[in-house]
């Protein structure tokens, strides 16, 4: 079945530094990707999708590419700010499923030091 | 900027109780989801509901759990009779047109604690 592995927190940075969360998937076909962000208190954001191979999503200044050969979708960000210190989730739809459920990765959190 | 909203925003209930959960999703998305996070896990899916019926549904979603859209504004989660091991944050989530590429719009969520 369809999957996603990210990589366990907690992550601590200290401000401007550049942050990575890696995120793999395992799906037959092309997914659709998602990186969903909760803040303490809050529900989940959608901070950036990507919907095809090598499409980059970007939003906030965070990035992801979709890249098909190694099933991957990292979340990167060259310089970090307090404010997102958070829970960051990979997710997938996978096109040809019913319902359009998301899967979810374990959720990374991050915390940003000043 | 229209959000989802969930109330409560923590329910304590005895085993064996019946309890509601309550989401108005944005007003004109067609497409409603509810998920759910244990404590300590993955955000896990339930339920998919559109044009009145479930669309899609996992296997946690079994007999005890039921969905409405009671009115033109109101989505809710049914637990008919809850376990302990239904203890957990769960979440409304709402889409425009239901596609793998539409983004879901996620509420804050209810806390549920099962005693």
């Amino acid at each position: 079945g369809n999957s996603v592995t990210q990589m366990e927190g907690p992550v601590t940075l200290s401000e401007e530094a550049f942050l990575t969360i890696n995120c793999t998937y395992t799906a037959t076909g092309y997914p659709s990707l998602f990186w969903y962000v909760q803040y303490p208190g809050e529900g989940l954001q959608l901070l950036l999708k990507a919907t095809k191979a090598d499409d980059k999503g970007s939003n906030k200044g965070f990035e992801a590419t979709y890249r098909k050969e190694t099933t991957s979708f990292h979340l990167e960000k060259g310089s970090v700010q307090v404010s997102d210190s958070a829970v960051y989730f990979c997710a997938l739809i996978h096109k040809e499923a019913a319902g359009n459920k998301l899967t979810f990765g374990g959720g990374t959190r991050v915390l940003v030091k000043p | 900027e229209p959000e989802v909203t969930q109330t409560p925003s923590h329910q304590v209930t005895q085993m064996g109780q019946e309890v509601i959960l309550r989401c108005v999703p944005i007003s004109n998305h067609l497409y409603f989801y509810w998920y759910r996070q244990i404590l300590g896990q993955k955000v896990e899916f339930l339920v998919s509901f559109y044009n009145n019926e479930i669309s899609e549904k996992s296997e946690i979603f079994d007999d005890q759990f039921s969905v409405e859209r009671p009115d033109g504004s109101n989505f809710t989660l049914k637990i008919r009779s809850t376990k302990l091991e239904d203890s957990a944050m769960y979440f409304c989530a709402s889409s425009t047109n239901g596609g793998s590429t539409d983004t879901q719009y996620f509420g804050p969520g209810t806390r549920l604690t099962v005693l």
